[in-house]
């Protein structure tokens, strides 16, 4: 089955700085990338997501890469702000009714003063 | 913006007794799910479920497991005898499509404690 790794577990970065979190994945027949946002006592929620028939997706200050090749994909945030602290999962899903979405491990976020 | 809804939003409960979470997924949501999370670890899945039954189940999701939709509206997930190992957050979770074609939207889960 499919399996996410995702790097690095902990990120801590200057206010106004950029955020890079990077995960890879072993299926190659996985098609869906999506992001989430975790923050305190909450549930995750969907922050961007890309899909495998295209490199690059941005909104606003977030953007996705996705390399199919090298089974890569990366999470960009730029001019970070405080209220980007939280934890970060990326995952992956196939095309099939059956398919789950699996998730990486997370990677918790600080953004500093 | 409608969302999903779980009760109790913390469970204590002793090992061997059987405890059920509750949700209410988004009202025209088709897929249904539940996921896990161990304290400060990755969000694992357990079970997906679409029209009335199980669209299939981790190897975690063992016979002590269950899912139901009572009724219109209530997703439920039973454990029969909880185990120390089961204590996590549980988060439930709705789609109108399937996972790949639409973001999961997730409840802000259940903290099942089990001493």
């Amino acid at each position: 089955g499919e399996n996410v790794e995702q790097h690095p577990s902990t990120l801590s970065v200057q206010e106004g700085d950029s955020a890079v979190i990077k995960c890879t994945y072993s299926d190659s027949a996985s098609n869906y990338f999506p992001w989430y946002k975790q923050e305190l006592g909450k549930g995750p929620q969907l922050i961007i997501d890309i899909r495998s028939n295209v490199g690059e997706k941005k909104d606003q200050r977030i953007a996705v890469t996705l390399n199919k090749t090298a089974k890569h994909f990366s999470l960009h945030i730029t001019e970070t702000q405080p209220e980007d602290s939280a934890v970060y999962f990326c995952a992956a899903s196939g095309m099939n009714r059956d398919d789950k979405i699996i998730f990486g491990k997370g990677t918790r976020l600080h953004i500093l003063p | 913006e409608p969302e999903v809804t779980q009760t109790p939003s913390h469970q204590v409960t002793q090992m061997g007794q059987e405890v059920i979470l509750r949700c209410v997924p988004i009202s025209n949501h088709l897929y249904f799910y539940w996921y896990r999370q161990i304290l400060g670890q990755k969000v694992e899945f357990l079970v997906s479920f679409y029209n009335n039954e199980i669209s299939e189940k981790s190897e975690i999701f063992d016979d002590q497991f269950s899912v139901e939709r009572p009724d219109g509206s209530n997703f439920t997930l039973k454990i029969r005898s909880t185990k120390l190992e089961d204590s996590a957050m549980y988060f439930c979770a709705s789609s109108p499509q399937i996972s790949s074609n639409s973001p999961l939207h997730f409840g802000n889960g259940t903290r099942l404690t089990v001493t």
